[in-house]
């Protein structure tokens, strides 16, 4: 059965950083494109950002470059999120999901990260 | 990277079927074949429906179909069911490995 457990969310000031984990199970993870997505609590869904299966390539949502970095461990079946210099607007349930065929066909049940003082 | 147009809200009977529509650009649903939709009930994850604009991933009810026309992509729900009360959201590749979605759809069974 694949799974995908989200963690590291939680409560973060304004210009804080937070580190989210993507664990995975059930499938080759060494394969398969992942993507981080979010949806702020009551509005839609936004992909945030994407990862090759070795790593080497990366694509970011314009709102988070330069300030999201995803990142894989193929040996620990894991994805991961750093954030930083983290804005309220970035308030939302983060999933991390499979991709394939351009589209997300596995996901996760989110972690919320909620930026506030 | 602006959000692809969806209605607000679409509502039908137990039985009929309905259409949802994703009206996009030439550089993103009217660029690519690859509009893709996704089922969300309240406090759930997103559920895959449709991939490559019409293909059914496994285990999906062929209630559900996918069809495009230039930068319009549409999600037909045939024979409406009481279960099919959810929020729906369409996709689209929009470029260089990036996508976009959809601004979401409250379907509503009278």
């Amino acid at each position: 059965e694949v799974q995908l457990v989200e963690s590291g969310g939680g409560l973060v000031q304004p210009g804080g950083s937070l580190r989210l984990t993507c664990a995975t199970s059930g499938f080759t993870f060494s394969n398969d494109w992942i993507s981080w997505l979010r949806q702020a609590p009551g509005k839609g869904l936004e992909w945030v950002a994407n990862i090759k299966p070795d790593g080497t390539d990366k694509y970011y949502v314009d709102s988070v470059r330069g300030r999201f970095t995803i990142s894989r461990d193929n040996a620990k079946n894991s994805l991961y999120l750093d954030m930083s210099s983290l804005r309220a607007e970035d308030t939302a349930f983060y999933y991390c999901a499979i991709s394939r065929d351009h589209s997300f066909d596995y996901w996760g049940q989110g972690t919320l990260v909620t930026v506030s003082s | 990277q602006s959000a692809l147009t969806q209605p607000a809200s679409v509502s039908g009977s137990p039985g009929q079927s309905i259409t949802i529509s994703c009206t996009g650009t030439s550089s993103d649903v009217g660029g690519y074949n690859v509009v893709s939709w996704y089922q969300q009930y309240p406090g759930k994850a997103p559920k895959l429906l449709i991939y490559e604009v019409s293909k059914w991933p496994s285990g999906v009810s062929n209630r559900f179909s996918g069809s495009k026309s230039g930068d319009v992509a549409s999600l037909t729900i045939s024979g409406l069911q009481a279960e099919d009360e959810a929020d729906y959201y369409c996709a689209s590749y929009e470029r260089s490995v990036t996508y976009v979605f959809g601004t979401g759809t409250r379907v509503t069974v009278l």
